[in-house]
């Protein structure tokens, strides 16, 4: 149980794109969604904190209008990285709350490789 | 500000060593988890502990949280090259978790 999935796991784009990344939960519903960022060999770097049905909540020095993020159901969660550069190349990691579970249990996803040509 | 401070940041050791991965703090987390991941893929949850002076054991793994909620540690015995990885504790601060800065750990056969 508590399988979150990310689709695409790699992706490849022109710079100055929108890119779109989809993170669900596939066996539970998840009211709370989180975006991390990952650089080579670093430690997660949450983005933002994304709840069902409400604007996401963004951590400091990240750009909303930059980053996109959409929880429009209790099962999926969409980050959109809008007019992607290559500085935006990462490696973005969304993880999710189960309402069942105790409040600090989070399961991430695969993660999603962004190459920003 | 990082609120959590792991250590060390690399350890390359040679099969069969024991090993210890510290976190540290000066804020109470109402709970430590630890992940294990690998190049490429998402964190994967080992352990969480919750009360303080709670010690948990998976395996070869031992895990330990301070009496004052504050640190913990990750004690592996006799290493093997599988247990090669990134390490990385976080701690549950309000409504997120804090992440450490992550220990690569490299075991050579």
């Amino acid at each position: 149980g508590a399988v979150v999935s990310q689709h695409p796991s790699r992706v490849i784009c022109k710079s100055g794109t929108s890119v779109k990344i989809e993170c669900r939960s596939l066996d539970f519903q998840a009211t709370t969604m989180f975006w991390y960022r990952q650089f080579p060999k670093q430690s997660l770097m949450l983005m933002a904190t994304s709840n069902e049905g409400s604007k996401a909540t963004y951590e400091q020095g990240v750009e909303k209008d930059k980053f996109l993020i959409n929880h429009a159901s209790l099962t999926l969660s969409t980050l959109t990285v809008t007019s992607a550069h290559p500085e935006d190349s990462s490696f973005y990691i969304c993880s999710a709350r189960d309402r069942g579970s105790p409040p600090d249990t989070q399961y991430f996803g695969p993660g999603t490789r962004l190459t920003v040509l | 500000t990082q609120l959590l401070e792991q250590s060390p940041q690399f350890l390359s050791i040679q099969e069969g060593e024991n090993l210890t991965v510290y976190c540290n703090s000066s804020s109470v987390f109402s709970s430590l988890q630890w992940y294990r991941q690998e190049p490429g893929e998402g964190p994967v949850l080992l352990v969480t502990v919750v009360t303080g002076g709670e010690v948990k054991k998976l395996k070869r793994l031992t895990f330990q949280f301070g009496d004052a909620r504050k640190d913990s540690s990750l004690h592996i015995t006799a290493a093997q090259p599988g247990d090669t990885g990134l390490y990385l504790c976080a701690g549950g601060y309000g409504n997120k978790l804090v992440f450490g800065a992550g220990t690569i750990l490299r075991v050579k056969s």
